[in-house]
């Protein structure tokens, strides 16, 4: 069973702030890392799909790094806004034989943002 | 663009009925689809790998003949939960990539299943 791991569980920040959280899976087999949006109601939005080592993403205020060697990915939201407000989930593609390319998710991290 | 539809969005059944939830790509063609399960405060956990044309592929643990899964053309997979019972309410959400194994994953808005 693969492990992804997401932190925190839970986030509160105030609008304006900026966040981060961290996602950590398995450092060998690596594939490619995903993060998706999910805002309450709708269904999950792809943020990014990461593949190289060291990969950096930006979409607006929301960027990302990804670390294969060491197994982690942090999400950042600059200037957090209240429409922010979802769960974001990542989630581990590896390449290990029947696991090719099949996404493993983490539990996710809700965030909170006060008006 | 690619985007998938899941019907319906909510169910409450009998015990012991079977319930049928539908996933279509709506402008794409999906020769793969993806169904995940999601209990409460726990992630999203991949059942299964539905085929378009051929037997799904199912993850460890889960009962094929309790999940009947049918991807019979290249925009639509079905998900039939048999003889339903309690422990079966759950979410259930699928998914699609228009892509190859490295574009990002669509999916449905979710069912929410409750078996009485």
């Amino acid at each position: 069973i693969l492990n992804v791991e997401q932190s925190p569980q839970s986030l509160h920040v105030q609008e304006g702030d900026s966040t981060n959280f961290t996602c950590s899976f398995p450092s060998s087999n690596f594939y490619a890392l995903h993060w998706y949006r999910w805002e309450t109601a709708k269904s999950p939005e792809a943020l990014f799909v990461m593949t190289l080592n060291g990969d950096e993403k930006k979409k607006g205020r929301i960027s990302a790094t990804l670390n294969t060697k060491e197994g982690y990915s942090y999400l950042y939201i600059k200037g957090s806004q209240p429409e922010d407000s979802a769960t974001y989930l990542c989630a581990f593609a590896g390449t290990g034989g029947t696991s090719y390319g099949k996404l493993t998710f983490g539990q996710g991290t809700i965030l909170t943002v006060h008006p | 663009g690619a985007v998938v539809s899941q019907h319906p969005s909510r169910v409450i059944c009998k015990s012991g009925t079977s319930v049928k939830i539908e996933c279509r790509s709506l402008d794409f063609q999906a020769t793969t689809m993806f169904w995940y399960r999601q209990f409460p405060k726990q992630s999203l956990m991949l059942m299964a790998t539905s085929n378009e044309g051929s037997k799904a592929t199912y993850e460890q643990g889960v009962e094929k003949d309790k999940f009947l899964i049918n991807h019979a053309s290249l925009t639509l997979s079905t998900l039939t939960v048999t003889s339903a019972h309690p422990e079966d309410s759950s979410f259930y959400i699928c998914s699609a990539r228009p892509g190859t194994n490295n574009s990002p994953l669509h999916f449905g808005n979710g069912t929410r299943l409750t078996v009485t």
